[in-house]
Parts: structure tokens; sequence; C-alpha cells
């Protein structure tokens, strides 16, 4: 079974800056599959990236996925107000255990 | 625009059963794939079970096997979690979702609201 490695668990960062979330895979995984999702809080979670790197409907050019193989980023290029979350990334039907994004 | 709508949460004792509902819409349901995910109070998330457009395959997570069944009603367009032999650690907020995925590989490309699901005495 794939277990799925986020870190940080917790990024304290400021409107305006980069965020980089990381998500290692126990073992090689295809990158078609690797997807990223964002939840807020008393909300569902949403679809962010899927594929590793293509963005589902109506998400905002800032969010970028990339990696391959073990290792996976979600890069947030300019943090908006809205962005500060709990963010997943999932495998075939595992999930990370999320990386929350505070505002410092 | 996709809706999906879950129901049939609520409070049940340690070994009790509950059946929870998820009523879609916007969308041609008989064509997708559908899970139930959960969440633990202050935890990530579980993915609990898959059932595929025509029923004909269905995935369970060790946690809930022999307990829990998963079914589809196509007519109707609705999904359905018979949870039977509830334990504690079974409260959780379900939500169904929707997968854009493969048979192997899900992808969860929209989300229910969740119900919540509490187990205790």
């Amino acid at each position: 079974e794939i277990v799925l490695t986020q870190s940080p668990g917790t990024l304290s960062l400021s409107p305006g800056e980069r965020a980089t979330l990381s998500c290692r895979a126990s073992q090689s995984v295809s990158s078609s599959y690797l997807a990223w999702y964002q939840q807020k809080p008393g909300q569902a979670p949403r679809l962010l990236i899927y594929g590793a790197s293509s963005r589902a409907t109506g998400i905002p050019d800032r969010f970028s996925g990339s990696g391959s193989g073990t290792d996976f980023t979600l890069t947030i290029s300019r943090l908006e107000p809205e962005d500060f979350a709990v963010y997943y990334c999932q495998q075939s039907r595992t999930f990370g255990q999320g990386t929350k994004v505070e505002i410092k | 625009e996709v809706q999906l709508v879950e129901s049939g949460g609520g409070l049940v004792q340690p070994g009790g059963s509950l059946r929870l509902s998820c009523a879609a819409s916007g969308f041609t349901f008989s064509s997708y794939s559908m899970n139930w995910v959960r969440q633990a109070p202050g935890k990530g998330l579980e993915w609990v079970s898959y059932i595929s457009s025509s029923s004909s395959t269905i995935y369970y997570a060790d946690s809930v096997k022999g307990r829990f069944t998963i079914s589809r009603d196509n007519a109707k367009n609705s999904l359905y979690l018979q949870m039977n032999s509830l334990r504690d650690e079974d409260t959780a907020v379900y939500y169904c979702a929707r997968d854009k995925g493969t048979v192997t590989h899900s992808t969860f490309d929209y989300w229910g609201q969740g119900t919540l699901v509490t187990v205790s005495s």
C-alpha cells in the first residue's frame, strides 16, 4: 500500500508570498493519478490539480503542480487571503495527511 | 451545475446501523463512478468505498470491509452507503464524491457538503 507523506505539516506565510508544498510517495507512482485538494474550515475538499500538473476547472493559474516518481509539489505563486487552507495530495485512493497553510 | 447532496447522518449507538444517501444532479450520473470519503473530527481524509458506473466493480477500505455496503440507483440518480456494526471510530463527516479517474485510480472532482455521523452511547 502506498503511503503519501506531506511536508511541512504547517506553513506560515504572508499574503503575496510563494507557497511550496511537498508530497512524497513511499514508492514510485504514476503522475497521471496524482491530485491535490484544498479544504477550508467547514467546507468540502475541492479538486485543484489532477494528473500532477493539470488545473481543475475554475482553478486560478497561481496554483501549479509538478513532479514525478515519488516527489510531487504544489506551488501557490502568490498567496491570496482565500488560499489559507489545508491542502491534501492523493494518489489511487490514498490521501496524504495534509499541509496547513496559515497566515503568518 | 454539478450538485451532490448527502443525507441520512445522525447519532447512532455503537453496534447500530445507518444508511446514507447522496442525491446527484447536473450531470449524467449513470456515466460516472462514485465514492464515499470520510473525515473524522479534526483529522484528514479517508477514502471509504468506490462503485463503478454500472455497479459492476466495488471496493472498500479495509477499515469498513464486511460492515459497510455501497450501492447506487442510476434511475434515481442516487448513491447509498449502508453502515452496519458501527464503531466509535466511524464517527466522521461522510462525503460523496464523483470520480473522474479509472477503476484502479480515483480522482475526486466534485464533492458533496457532507453529512455527520456520530457513533456514541
